[in-house]
């Protein structure tokens, strides 16, 4: 099944730095790759998501960038803010045999903490 | 529009005891979605229902745990008996539409803790 993979665990910067953020996954039907930010005991939002046809997507401060060939997919926080911290995780949509349901398969997750 | 509800938020249970949680997500939302999210982990599918059918559940220990969601829109997802190794948060999520592309919301989970 697939398989996804996400670096660093952890990620320390100071305000106003950029923060990336990377994923691997291993199915290569995957064309879905959304990305939630989890902040300390909340529930997982949605920040940034990006299909298999585009390369690159950017919602103000943040981007996200897809490699289909060589199955990485990453996100960047530009002028990082202490509001930016908390732990990231990215995900990936392998294929499914019976439908096209999206099924989601989440990396390990990122902490992010950024100082003043 | 109100988000995921989920209850309880925290349970603390004995190993072998039973347990359930319970799920209602936003209105209209066909697809609904239960995680289990294991500290320091990102949340791994247990069982996914259309409506109140089950599209994927190759995740789900079956032996212990169950879930229904019978007419459509609240669920309820049991485990019986628990083990230490199912202390977790209980994520429910759902999702407006089947395809791939539709953003699933999230509820603030259930916290499981097994002593």
């Amino acid at each position: 099944g697939e398989n996804v993979e996400q670096h660093p665990s952890t990620l320390s910067v100071q305000e106003g730095d950029s923060a990336v953020i990377k994923c691997t996954y291993s199915d290569s039907a995957s064309n879905y790759f959304p990305w939630y930010k989890q902040e300390l005991g909340k529930r997982p939002q949605l920040i940034i998501d990006i299909r298999s046809n585009v390369g690159e997507k950017k919602d103000q401060r943040i981007a996200v960038t897809l490699n289909k060939t060589a199955k990485h997919f990453s996100l960047h926080i530009t002028e990082t803010q202490p509001e930016d911290s908390a732990v990231y995780f990215c995900a990936a949509t392998p294929t499914r045999m019976n439908t096209g349901f999206q099924k989601l398969v989440f990396g390990t997750g990122t902490r992010l903490l950024v100082s003043p | 529009e109100a988000g995921v509800a989920q209850s309880p938020r925290y349970k603390i249970i004995e190993k072998r005891q039973s347990v359930a949680f319970w799920c209602n997500p936003i209105s209209g939302h066909a697809t609904l979605y239960w995680y289990q999210q294991i500290l320091g982990q990102g949340p791994k599918l247990l069982i996914q229902f259309q409506n109140n059918g089950v599209v994927d559940d190759s995740q789900l220990p079956k032996d212990r745990f169950s879930a229904e969601r019978l007419k459509g829109v609240d669920s309820t997802l049991k485990i019986q008996p628990a083990k230490l190794e199912d202390s977790a948060v209980y994520l429910c999520a759902s999702s407006l539409g089947t395809g791939r592309y539709n953003e699933q919301f999230f509820g603030p989970g259930t916290r499981l803790t097994v002593l």
